[in-house]
């Protein structure tokens, strides 16, 4: 069935690191991919997409590139900042599957002043 | 634009109790919806998914059930809760061209 790993948390850097938050997935077709965050007590925001391989999804600063040879969607930040804090989750949606969502299972990411 | 709203936000309720959530969506018509839940520091769970009205699907055996007796309404329900149902519950929908979900704010239950 289909699967989606992410690395496990918590991930810790300083204001203003580099972040890379790994993602990759298992699915038959051809999946549409997503970000999502999830900021403390609240529910989960899109955060971002890639609907082919090659795409690139961006918002806030945020990138990631759907790469179908890796099947991977790694979600990258230049440079975070302490309201980034919240837990990640990368989910896809096979194109056999309906509206279901296959969720990952979250990576908390802290940014420290 | 749509929205999704859900209440309460928050509910404490005794072992035994009876459990009404309701979602509601605005904007839209004739969204999937879904009921998760999320455990303390862990994953999500889809527990129900929906169609249309009075079409329910179980993901998982539980004391849980869900109704959706309206286009955008979608209630989760327990005759009698158990510890274990603690957690952080969320309704989402979808419509979209790319199956993307959109959450609601959500409801943290804590069963005593």
């Amino acid at each position: 069935g289909d699967s989606v790993t992410q690395m496990e948390g918590p991930v810790t850097l300083s204001e203003e690191a580099f972040l890379t938050i790994n993602c990759t997935y298992t699915a038959t077709g051809y999946p549409s991919l997503f970000w999502y965050v999830q900021y403390p007590g609240e529910g989960l925001q899109l955060l971002l997409k890639a609907t082919k391989a090659d795409d690139k999804g961006s918002n806030k600063g945020f990138e990631a590139t759907y790469r179908k040879e890796t099947t991977s969607f790694h979600l990258e930040k230049g440079s975070v900042q302490v309201s980034d804090s919240a837990v990640y989750f990368c989910a896809l949606s096979a194109s056999n599957a309906g509206n279901m969502l296959t969720f990952g299972g979250g990576t908390r990411l802290m940014v420290k002043p | 634009s749509q929205t999704i709203h859900q209440w309460p936000a928050t509910l404490v309720q005794p072992v035994g109790s009876p459990l009404s959530l309701e979602c509601t969506v605005e904007g839209t018509s004739n969204p999937n919806l879904y009921w998760y839940r999320q455990a303390a520091g862990r994953g999500l769970q889809l527990l129900f998914y929906s169609v249309g009205i009075g079409q329910i699907s179980s993901e998982v055996p539980q004391n849980l059930s869900a109704s959706r007796p309206q286009d955008r309404q979608f209630i989760l329900s327990s005759k009698k809760l158990l510890l274990s149902d603690s957690g952080f519950y969320l309704c989402a929908w979808s419509g979209g061209s790319y199956n993307e979900q959109f959450f609601g704010p959500g409801t943290r239950l804590t069963v005593l």
